[in-house]
């Protein structure tokens, strides 16, 4: 299986919303809802943010949500701050395994 | 509270075996529901998902390295051992064991701290 495609940066100034894409196919992203999503500060271990698509783990901030249509999901940042910059994963089950996706750095302008 | 702690070499030369071991504390693998992954990051790249079991001793590899995967458990010891045969510098990597996995709770979260595998003669 191939690799979740994420563009590989997004960039927005402070208080504006940013989008990130994450596509898959029928195999994954696409038939099921068990997609998460992972900010990583570099040097830093990944936390979730996301998972089953559009839940907010306990403490994680509303301005991060989570939606899917079709064989894509995409996670939107409202409210950019500055702590916001980092990398971000996209990871689906796809059957008898996860993939995860290309990683999208976010900057924040 | 649920930690994770990887172990294992930090250097392995080409064509060896990699055993990384994962010692977890705050749940048990006998619980249904349960499970254990290993997930690697060669330095300046992405995620890239490994290997998961069960509490039930079911086994999830990646298909693109199963050949070369072993995932195995000891729950009286609240461990998770992974084995990679033939490394190649190419699997030069931080890799880290995720609590998670399962049906009931089909996400990674917490992680270990990871550790840095160096493949080099």
């Amino acid at each position: 299986q191939s690799a979740l495609t994420q563009p590989a940066s997004v960039s927005g100034s402070p208080g504006q919303s940013i989008t990130i894409s994450c596509s898959g196919t029928s195999s994954d992203v696409g038939s099921y809802n068990f997609v998460s999503w992972y900010q990583q500060h570099p040097g830093k271990v990944p936390k979730v943010m996301i998972y089953e698509g559009t839940k907010r783990p306990s403490g994680i901030s509303n301005r991060f949500s989570g939606s899917k249509s079709g064989n894509t999901a995409s996670l939107t940042i409202s409210g950019l701050q500055a702590e916001d910059e980092a990398d971000y994963y996209c990871c689906s089950y796809a059957g008898h395994s996860y993939v995860f996706g290309t990683g999208t750095k976010v900057t924040v302008l | 509270q649920i930690t994770l702690k990887e172990s294992g070499p930090t250097l392995v030369e080409p064509t060896q075996a990699l055993t990384l071991t994962c010692t977890f504390s705050g749940f048990s693998l006998s619980t249904g529901g349960v499970g254990v992954a290993w997930i690697r990051q060669p330095p300046g790249k992405a995620l890239e998902y490994l290997a998961l079991i069960y509490w039930d001793d079911d086994k999830r590899y990646s298909p693109s390295l199963k050949r070369r995967l072993t995932i195995t458990k000891d729950t009286s010891k609240h461990q998770v051992v992974l084995t990679m045969t033939n490394m190649d510098p190419v699997d030069t990597a931080t890799y880290y064991c995720a609590h998670g996995g399962s049906f009931e709770w089909n996400w990674f979260d917490p992680w270990g701290q990871g550790t840095l595998v160096t493949v080099s003669s």
